[in-house]
C-alpha cells in the first residue's frame, strides 16, 4: 500500500523568505510523485512531478522538489516567497499506471507581508 | 479551453434527497475520477473510470454511484444524501499515460442538512 505524509498543516513564511513544504511517502515499488497547488475556490493544478532518473524536479512559478529515495522524501521548495504563493499544497503518490493518486492531507501556505 | 467543467457549483440538500453531480471534459481523456475534499483529510477517491462504460470503486465509494455512458462525461449520484456527505467534490480527468497529470474541475460544494 502507498501513503503520503505532509508534515505541517499550516506553514507561514515572510515574503522573500525560503519556502519549504515537507512530504514523505511510503511505497513498496518505485513511486510517481506529484505536487499540486490549490488556490481558493479552485481545483488543483499540477506544480511538478517526479520522473525516474531526475532527482531534482523543476516546476511552475519557481518551485522545485528533490526526490530522496534514502529518506523517502519529496520536499517542495522555493527560494523566495511571493504573496501570490499563498495557497494549499498537496503532495501525491502513485504506483499504478492508471494514476490512482493518494493525496496527502495538504499544507496551507500563508505569506506574511 | 473549457477543460473540466462541473455542475452545479453549489447545492444544499436535505437528508434523504437525491442528486447527480455532472462532470464534463473536452480533452478526450480516457480516465476520469471523482474525489471528495474534507478539512484535514486531503482528497479521497470515491469512484473512477478508465474508459467509456467502465467504472470502479475508489477509497470511499459507499453512498455514491457513478456512470460513464459517454467518454466526455462522468456522473456522480447520491441516492439518499446524508450529512456525512457534506463536502467539496472534485472531478478530474487524465490520459492513460504514466505520469500524466490530473486536470481538475473547480469543484461542487455540497451541504446536506
Amino acid at each position: 500500500a502507498q501513503s503520503v505524509t505532509q508534515l505541517g498543516s499550516h506553514v507561514s513564511v515572510s515574503e522573500g523568505a525560503l519556502v519549504l513544504l515537507r512530504c514523505n511517502y511510503s511505497s513498496s515499488v518505485p513511486p510517481y510523485l506529484f505536487w499540486y497547488v490549490q488556490y481558493p475556490n479552485q481545483g488543483l493544478q499540477l506544480l511538478l512531478k517526479y520522473t525516474t532518473g531526475a532527482t531534482l524536479v523543476k516546476g511552475i512559478n519557481g518551485f522545485e522538489a528533490e526526490f530522496k529515495k534514502s529518506e523517502t522524501s519529496f520536499h517542495l521548495t522555493k527560494p523566495s516567497a511571493h504573496m501570490s504563493d499563498a495557497a494549499e499544497y498537496f503532495c501525491a503518490v502513485s504506483v499504478s499506471r492508471n494514476e490512482k493518486l493518494t493525496f496527502g492531507t495538504g499544507t496551507r501556505l500563508t505569506i506574511i507581508p | 479551453n473549457a477543460g473540466v467543467t462541473q455542475t452545479p457549483k453549489f447545492r444544499v440538500l436535505k437528508t434523504g434527497q437525491s442528486m447527480t453531480l455532472l462532470c464534463a471534459q473536452d480533452m478526450n481523456h480516457e480516465y476520469m475520477y471523482w474525489y471528495r475534499q474534507d478539512p484535514g483529510m486531503g482528497l479521497r477517491l470515491i469512484h473512477y473510470s478508465v474508459g467509456e462504460g467502465t467504472t470502479a470503486k475508489g477509497e470511499v465509494p459507499d453512498g455514491y454511484n457513478v456512470s460513464r455512458l459517454k467518454k466526455q462525461n462522468f456522473l456522480l449520484g447520491l441516492e439518499s444524501a446524508a450529512p456525512s456527505q457534506t463536502s467539496v467534490y472534485f472531478c478530474a480527468s487524465s490520459y492513460p499515460i504514466r505520469n500524466s497529470p490530473l486536470h481538475f474541475g473547480n469543484g461542487t460544494r455540497l451541504t446536506v442538512t
